[in-house]
């Protein structure tokens, strides 16, 4: 079946510093990607809309220069956490549709956890 | 605003028997449902989605259930087994606008031995 990598699965740093994500679709081309962010006990929550060639669509609530997305390729999307803070301490999953249109199948990536200090 | 509820944030059952999930939404215009499964540190993994059109959507162990008049929905696995503890997500999308997810909280299934 379609597969999503994501790369770092973790990652530590100081406060201050930049961290960047990225999200693979190893089988499969995605012009949509999503990303998501999961704090303990809580639900996943949409934080954008990563749009190959285009700017990406941020939700609600989110800092656009704060969680750079790029989405630079079919298959590569990645997030830059900009001068992360501890309070951007969370679990940051990417996804991508194998399909077309809302109702396909979507497939996760095995998350990133961001631990900053 | 929570439009999709998931109102049990743990449930514990016997190996063996059924275990329920339910899910609640408020937005009417959704009208595809998907569950998810997590593991602890890993992405979710699709399990089963119904459409609207459907009341019911079966496939081996998991069997989902909607009731639109009431804009619920469950999540029936038969038998439990001890691989199926993790956490499990309601989601709900309005096809053909976009492809936003929208997931419930979760709830987190345990499986006694």
């Amino acid at each position: 079946g379609a597969v999503v990598s994501q790369h770092p699965s973790w990652v530590i740093c100081k406060s201050g510093t930049s961290v960047k994500i990225e999200c693979r679709s190893l089988d499969f081309q995605a012009t949509t990607m999503f990303w998501y962010r999961q704090f303990p006990k809580q639900s996943l929550m949409l934080m954008a809309t990563s749009n190959e060639g285009s700017k990406a669509t941020y939700e609600q609530g989110v800092e656009k220069d704060k969680f750079l997305i790029n989405h630079a390729s079919l298959t590569l999307s990645t997030l830059t956490v900009t001068s992360a803070h501890p309070e951007d301490s969370s679990f940051y999953i990417c996804s991508a549709r194998g399909g077309r249109g809302p109702g396909g199948e979507l497939f996760f990536g095995e998350g990133s956890r961001l631990t900053v200090l | 605003d929570q439009q999709v509820k998931q109102n049990s944030p743990s449930l514990s059952v016997q190996e063996g028997r059924i275990s329920i999930l339910n899910c609640d939404y408020t937005n009417s215009m959704f009208d595809y449902f998907l569950w998810y499964k997590k593991y602890p540190a890993e992405g979710p993994t699709f399990l089963i989605s119904i459409s609207s059109i459907k009341d019911k959507n079966e496939d081996g162990r998991f069997t989902v259930f909607l009731n639109k008049s009431a804009k619920h929905l469950s999540l029936h696995i038969v038998p439990s087994q001890p691989g199926d503890s993790a956490v499990y997500f309601c989601a709900a999308s309005i096809m053909n606008r976009d492809d936003k997810i929208i997931f419930g909280k979760g709830t987190r299934l345990h499986i006694l031995p």
